[in-house]
């Protein structure tokens, strides 16, 4: 089945401060990602699709200055949190789309925490 | 756009019993998914409907989409332990984006 990986796993940085996000297709070549962030006991929220070798396609509301997304190839795509805020402290969770019903695969997310 | 409200919000069930989740739109649905989050894992999919008044079933658990495709249900049956974690059910827009609605948040006792 299709396998997406996420790096790290769990960060702990201090305000202000920038933090990447790696989001990788293990088994297969995904030219479209999708970045949610989800807050404690809430539902998923999408940020943004992650286009290979394009702009990023951000939700209404979502800062594409703030939340920086490079998609540079077919397994990679990357989020950048940049001069991150107490307030950006969440589950951030990347998917693919595969398969004939269009499901996502999850990866297994990055719990930031900005102290 | 098209949202989805999902009832209950927490649902807490004795085990061996049945329960069931509802998915409810004021529009009408080309299709509609459902996902299962573990306590501090991600969404995996379970199962996508498309069809006018379809069921499925995966062993305990059976999905319906209804017939004016307004709606859709998860019904578990002799809930478990493993049962446990939050179902979400989800809408696809274009381009393979999903719409998710709250969740139900399952606790099971024994």
């Amino acid at each position: 089945g299709a396998v997406v990986s996420q790096h790290p796993s769990w960060v702990i940085c201090k305000s202000g401060t920038s933090v990447k996000i790696e989001c990788r297709s293990l088994d297969f070549q995904a030219t479209t990602m999708f970045w949610y962030r989800q807050f404690p006991k809430q539902s998923l929220m999408l940020m943004a699709t992650s286009n290979e070798g394009s702009k990023a396609t951000y939700e209404q509301g979502v800062e594409k200055d703030k939340f920086l997304i490079n998609h540079a190839s077919l397994t990679l795509s990357t989020l950048t949190v940049t001069s991150a805020h107490p307030e950006d402290s969440s589950f951030y969770i990347c998917s693919a789309s595969l398969g004939q019903d269009g499901e996502q695969y999850f990866g297994p997310g990055t719990r930031l925490t900005v102290t | 756009g098209q949202q989805v409200m999902q009832i209950p919000q927490y649902q807490h069930v004795q085990e061996g019993e049945d329960f069931t989740t509802y998915c409810n739109s004021s529009t009408t649905l080309s299709n509609i998914q459902w996902y299962k989050q573990r306590p501090g894992g991600h969404p995996v999919f379970l199962i996508q409907l498309v069809k006018s008044g379809e069921v499925k079933k995966q062993k305990r658990l059976t999905f319906q989409f209804g017939e004016a495709k307004k709606n859709s249900s998860l019904h578990i049956t002799a809930t478990q332990t493993t049962d446990v974690g939050t179902y979400f059910c989800a809408i696809k827009k274009g381009d393979y984006k999903l719409s998710f609605g709250a969740g139900t948040t399952v606790t099971v006792r024994a």
